[in-house]
């Protein structure tokens, strides 16, 4: 089993509010990613980072920032939240340093965002 | 540009027997990694199966094989004798070019019923 965690698992909140989804792993993986996916959509990814202090935009366009102090840490936060952003958010991570591109990607149980 | 095709919104299977979930992918890349993963209604992602583009045979795991078929650009996932609790999207994914990140396809929907 992969040990990557995600917290909160659900949350309802207001417009306006700043949100940070947590995300940590405990595999010493380097890798670590961010996707959006609408319910029975295809998963988009929105942030990666290949190590500490790296973080890089994916291919959905999104409002979240995030940050990557320690390797086994990656939130993501939502400075004021819109109805817009209401999705599910699925953490990954992949790969210990060194170990090539085959490695697959280990997912936490995501968190259901719902903006009101 | 890279694609993940997966053309079967949803799939019924009898218990007990065996699917096929086509994918089809696009890539200029002659190196490139294929993945599938399972979804089940409560949302984590599960990884499944993987195949290089340079390996010569095909992949198992368990109940899980992947049917490559390099020169149509196929890597469709097939499940023998399917169990109720295989219900769930199975997602079929690329690795592109010499990055880590993935590209998935749209889904397909699998029920098994009893």
């Amino acid at each position: 089993e992969a040990d990557i965690y995600q917290t909160p698992r659900y949350l309802v909140i207001g417009t306006g509010k700043k949100i940070t989804l947590e995300c940590s792993q405990t595999m010493g993986h380097d890798k670590m990613y961010w996707y959006q996916q609408d319910p029975g959509m295809e998963l988009h990814l929105i942030h990666y980072s290949y190590g500490v202090n790296s973080t890089e935009k994916g291919d959905l366009s999104s409002e979240s920032t995030v940050s990557r102090i320690r390797t086994e840490h990656f939130p993501l936060t939502l400075e004021s939240a819109r109805p817009s952003h209401t999705s599910q958010y699925l953490c990954a991570s992949s790969g210990l340093p060194g170990q090539g591109t085959n490695q697959p990607q280990h997912f936490g149980d995501g968190t259901r965002l719902s903006i009101l | 540009a890279q694609k993940i095709t997966q053309t079967q919104p949803g799939m019924f299977v009898q218990e007990k027997e065996a699917v096929t979930l086509d994918c089809t992918y696009d890539t200029s890349d002659p190196s490139y990694g294929l993945f599938w993963y399972k979804q089940p209604s409560s949302g984590e992602m599960i990884f499944l199966i993987y195949q290089g583009s340079y390996d010569q045979q095909n992949a198992t795991e368990g109940r899980y094989s992947l049917n490559f078929q390099k020169a149509r650009k196929s890597a469709n996932l097939v499940i023998s004798a399917s169990q109720l609790g295989d219900s769930a999207m199975y997602f079929c994914a690329m690795r592109r070019d010499s990055s880590y990140k993935l590209i998935f396809g749209s889904g397909t929907r699998l029920l098994v019923r009893p």
